[in-house]
């Protein structure tokens, strides 16, 4: 069975700072992952999604890796901001309908 | 375009009540999906439709019934809430297209007394 955890829970850095959020499953048979960031009270806003034939995937400020042999995936956010304050959820799609969700990284950056 | 809408944003029920979340989507997706989002739990699937007039149970059907009204539309239908049922609940579409980029709504938050 798919499991999917995010660690850590919760991180706070200063504004600036590089930093990286992992994300790890047990079964490499992988469709595709998917970051996601959620804002308190809102709902889910597709990041990035990496395929499974894909290594990694850029967007702005973002990037995200996938390693299928490893079971991990990271998320990078350049030059972090207060406005990137958010929950930052990973989902992998392991074919079909079904889709596991991790529990999130809820991300402070401080000004 | 507004994506994916779900009504309404928020509800109070009294045990035993009945109510049908409403879910409608505007980017022509064939698969919709229900998940509810707990504290300190990922979303967790409750039913999904594959394409118009398909509907499958998810990994926490029990107490929920779905409707897939047309292409555009996918109820969730709590026929007598519980207290168990109070959670966050979230409606998501997707294209099979090589992709399948999941795509939500702003959620219902749903308080069962």
């Amino acid at each position: 069975k798919q499991e999917v955890t995010q660690i850590p829970a919760a991180l706070s850095v200063p504004e600036g700072e590089n930093l990286v959020l992992n994300c790890s499953f047990t079964d490499s048979a992988i469709y595709n992952l998917q970051w996601f960031r959620q804002d308190p009270g809102k709902g889910l806003t597709s990041l990035l999604l990496i395929q499974s034939s894909q290594r990694e995937q850029t967007s702005g400020r973002l990037n995200a890796s996938l390693d299928k042999s490893s079971g991990r995936s990271t998320l990078y956010i350049a030059a972090s901001q207060p406005g990137d304050s958010a929950t930052y959820l990973c989902a992998v799609n392991t074919g079909g309908f079904k889709t596991i969700f991790g529990a999130g990284t809820r991300l402070f950056v401080k000004a | 375009n507004a994506g994916v809408t779900q009504t309404p944003k928020f509800q109070v029920l009294k045990t035993g009540q009945s109510m049908t979340l409403q879910c409608a989507q505007d980017m022509n997706h064939n698969s919709m999906y229900w998940y509810r989002q707990d504290p300190g739990m990922g979303l967790r699937l409750i039913y999904y439709s594959a394409s118009e007039g398909t509907t499958d149970k998810g990994e926490v059907p029990n107490g929920y019934n779905v409707s897939r009204l047309n292409k555009r539309e996918f109820s969730l239908r709590l026929e007598s809430a519980a207290p168990s049922q109070t959670s966050v609940y979230f409606c998501a579409s997707s294209e099979w297209d090589g992709r399948n980029e999941q795509f939500f709504g702003p959620g219902t938050r749903l308080t069962v007394l």
